[in-house]
């Protein structure tokens, strides 16, 4: 069975490093990318970017390059989504899912909270 | 890369059909047959509907359906249950990104 699990919910303050993970099984974690997703509080969906863990090719979306860093540790079947300095903005609940052309597995949530 | 335009809510009784819109540009719905849909209920995370515009994974009924004209595609709900109430995302891939549609709230009578 498929499954990505991800991190634990995060409290930070504005200013604050935050790195968050995704942990791929049940397939092989190399052979397919995993994307990352935003949804703000009441909001919709916003594709954020990707990476082969096999290779860490990584593409992001404009509205988000230079503002996260995706990574990967194939080592240990997992994805990252790091922040270098949180912004209040940055408060939402973000997802990772098995990408190939749709998104067709997702992980739980993690719900990242930005506030002094 | 523009979101892709979806009505804001639609409604519908039980046993009815709805269908809900999702607008791009040839440059992603309707330069690829890569739409797909999603389903997300309150505080859950999404679940794939439809991929390649028609095709339903295992295990979503045949109640649901996706097609394509142009730069539209549709995903259509027929036989409407009060469990479909939820909020409905499209997707294009592009060959260097994907883009959602802005989401429909569908209520269920």
């Amino acid at each position: 069975e498929v499954q990505l699990v991800q991190s634990g919910a995060e409290v930070k303050k504005p200013g604050e490093s935050l790195k968050i993970s995704c942990k791929g099984s049940g397939y092989s974690f190399t052979s397919y990318w995993i994307g990352w997703v935003r949804q703000m509080p009441g909001k919709g969906l916003e594709w954020m970017g990707i990476i082969y863990p096999g290779d860490s090719d990584t593409r992001y979306s404009p509205s988000f390059q230079g503002q996260v860093t995706i990574s990967a540790d194939k080592s240990i079947s997992t994805a990252y989504l790091q922040w270098s300095s949180l912004k209040a903005s940055d408060t939402a609940m973000y997802y990772c899912a098995r990408q190939g052309k749709e998104l067709a597995y997702w992980g739980q949530g993690t719900l990242v909270t930005v506030s002094s | 890369q523009s979101a892709l335009t979806q009505p804001a809510s639609v409604s519908g009784s039980p046993g009815q059909s709805i269908t809900i819109s999702c607008t791009g540009t040839s440059s992603d719905v309707g330069g690829y047959n890569y739409v797909s849909w999603y389903q997300q209920h309150p505080g859950k995370a999404p679940k794939l509907m439809i991929y390649e515009v028609s095709n339903r994974p295992s295990g979503v009924p045949d109640r649901f359906s996706g097609s394509k004209s142009g730069n539209t595609a549709s995903l259509t709900i027929s036989g409407l249950q009060a469990e479909d109430e939820a909020d409905y995302y499209c997707s294009s891939y592009t060959s260097s990104s994907t883009v959602f549609g802005g989401g429909t709230k569908l209520t269920v009578l």
